[in-house]
């Protein structure tokens, strides 16, 4: 079982240039999530999926969008890269409640993005 | 406001002792989850344990306890018998049923760093 799968693993981008993360789960969760992680400030939501065709904005959702393309896939854009976006990216993906499981969070493994 | 705190920024321990990693939360919800996840320097995030808002007994998972004090709204996780392996970042989460969107909401972060 691949779990969450999410590529890139690292970017480097300049500024203006726009990029697309991939994330991808085989575990049939509804929910899907974005975050990203800075040194410091955990991980904060960017944008969240909580079943397909639905996204809503998380906490920090300025500069990105994204697409939930089906059940499985949850994708992540960047536009116009600007430094502040040098992060680590986590996608996440979690079950309902009561399907069994406490619907903790399994994550893919990040992506690391540099923005020059 | 911050819905959970993570006051110690870094802990240390030595091998074989226990340790507590302390973790507040905040919210006007009567039903919710609270998670510990555990980030090793490889980077992947690592689900630990749970605990909801109605259970009465403490979770426990091997060597991890959540201390859960409902009215202090705070949620420690206890590592017993610490190992060199233990050595990594360590989050709080909490997840809020009562909006409908389950959305996890993530701590800044301890720091535990075992010595031999």
């Amino acid at each position: 079982n691949a779990g969450v799968t999410q590529t890139p693993k690292f970017q480097v981008l300049k500024t203006g240039q726009s990029m697309t993360l991939q994330c991808a789960q085989d575990m049939n969760h509804n929910s899907m999530y974005w975050y990203r992680q800075d040194p410091g400030m955990g991980l904060r939501l960017i944008y969240y999926s909580a079943s397909e065709g639905t996204t809503d904005k998380g906490e920090v959702p300025n500069g990105y969008n994204v697409s939930r393309l089906n059940k499985r896939e949850f994708s992540l854009r960047l536009e116009s890269a600007a430094p502040s976006q040098t992060s680590v990216y986590f996608c996440a993906s979690s079950g309902h409640l009561g399907t069994g499981g406490p619907g903790e969070l399994f994550f893919g493994e990040g992506s690391r993005l540099t923005v020059l | 406001a911050q819905k959970i705190t993570q006051t110690q920024p870094g802990m240390f321990v030595q091998e074989k002792e226990a340790v507590t990693l302390d973790c507040t939360y905040d919210t006007s919800d009567q039903s919710y989850g609270l998670f510990w996840y555990k980030q090793p320097s490889s980077g992947e995030m690592i689900f630990l344990i749970y605990q909801g808002s109605y259970d009465e007994q403490n979770a426990t998972e091997g060597r991890y306890s959540l201390n859960f004090q409902k009215a202090r709204k705070s949620a420690n996780l206890v590592i017993s018998a610490s190992q060199l392996g233990d050595s990594a970042m360590y989050f709080c989460a909490m997840r809020e049923n009562g909006r409908g969107s389950y959305i996890p909401t993530f701590g800044r972060g301890t720091s535990l760093i075992v010595h031999p």
